[in-house]
C-alpha cells in the first residue's frame, strides 16, 4: 500500500529555532508538492518539484523558507528562523504529473511558541 | 491563478439530511477533483470529473461537473456522521497545469 510519509507528525518549537520537515513521496511519482494549511487561509501551495527540480516556489517566504529534494525519495522543507505565524499543518503530496491525483501525507503539525 | 470558490464554507446538519456543496470559478477546467479531508489526516481523492455535464456517483455522494466545465457540485444523500470532514475541490486548467484548490467546505454531521 504505497503512501506518502512525513516526519515529524508534530513539532513544537520556540521562535527563532530552525525547523526541518521531511517527506518521502510515493515511489515513481515525479512531482512533489509542499502545502501549508491553516483555518484562516485554507490549503496554500508553497512549492513544487518535478523530477527533483524546483518549478515554483512563489508561495514561500523566501527569506526564511527553503525546499529541496536531495534525492527522489526525500523532500525537505526548512524554516529558519521560525516565527509564531508559521504555526500550521504542513502537507507534502506527490503525483505522477502536476494535473493528476495528488496523494497527501498525514501532515506535520508545527507550533511555534 | 485560477480561483475556485467553494460554498458554503461551513455546514452543520443532522444525520439523515441531504446537502449540496458547490465549487465555482470563472475559469474553464480540463478536469476537476473532489477530495475529503478528515481531522488529523491529509486530503484523499473522492472522484475526478472530466467531461462537461458529467455525473458520477459514489454510494450516497453524487458529483456533477457543469456543462461549461467552470463549476461542480457535490450532493450527499442521507448524510451520516462518517461524512464529517473538509471537502475540497481542485481544478486543472486547459493547459494541463497543476491543480488549484478551493477553500473547502467544512461539514459536520451530528448523530
Amino acid at each position: 500500500d504505497a503512501r506518502v510519509t512525513q516526519t515529524p507528525r508534530d513539532k513544537v518549537t520556540e521562535m527563532g529555532q530552525e525547523v526541518t520537515m521531511r517527506c518521502q513521496p510515493i515511489l515513481g511519482h515525479n512531482t512533489v508538492f509542499w502545502y501549508r494549511q491553516t483555518m484562516m487561509q485554507g490549503l496554500e501551495l508553497l512549492a513544487y518539484f518535478r523530477n527533483r527540480a524546483p518549478l515554483d516556489d512563489s508561495g514561500m517566504p523566501k527569506d526564511r523558507f527553503s525546499a529541496e529534494m536531495p534525492d527522489a525519495t526525500l523532500a525537505t522543507l526548512k524554516i529558519q528562523p521560525s516565527e509564531p505565524r508559521d504555526s500550521a499543518v504542513y502537507f507534502c503530496a506527490s503525483a505522477v504529473l502536476t494535473r493528476d491525483t495528488q496523494y497527501f501525507g498525514p501532515g506535520t503539525r508545527l507550533t511555534v511558541l | 491563478t485560477q480561483l475556485l470558490e467553494q460554498s458554503p464554507q461551513f455546514l452543520s446538519i443532522q444525520e439523515g439530511e441531504n446537502l449540496t456543496v458547490y465549487c465555482n470559478s470563472s475559469s474553464v477546467f480540463s478536469s476537476l477533483q473532489w477530495y475529503r479531508q478528515e481531522p488529523g489526516e491529509g486530503p484523499v481523492l473522492l472522484v475526478t470529473v472530466v467531461t462537461g455535464g458529467e455525473v458520477k456517483k459514489l454510494k450516497r455522494l453524487t458529483f456533477q461537473f457543469g456543462d461549461a466545465r467552470k463549476d461542480s457540485s457535490l450532493h450527499i444523500t442521507a448524510a451520516q456522521p462518517g461524512d464529517t470532514g473538509l471537502y475540497l475541490c481542485a481544478g486543472a486548467d486547459n493547459a494541463g497545469n497543476m491543480l488549484t484548490f478551493g477553500g473547502g467546505t467544512r461539514l459536520m454531521v451530528k448523530p
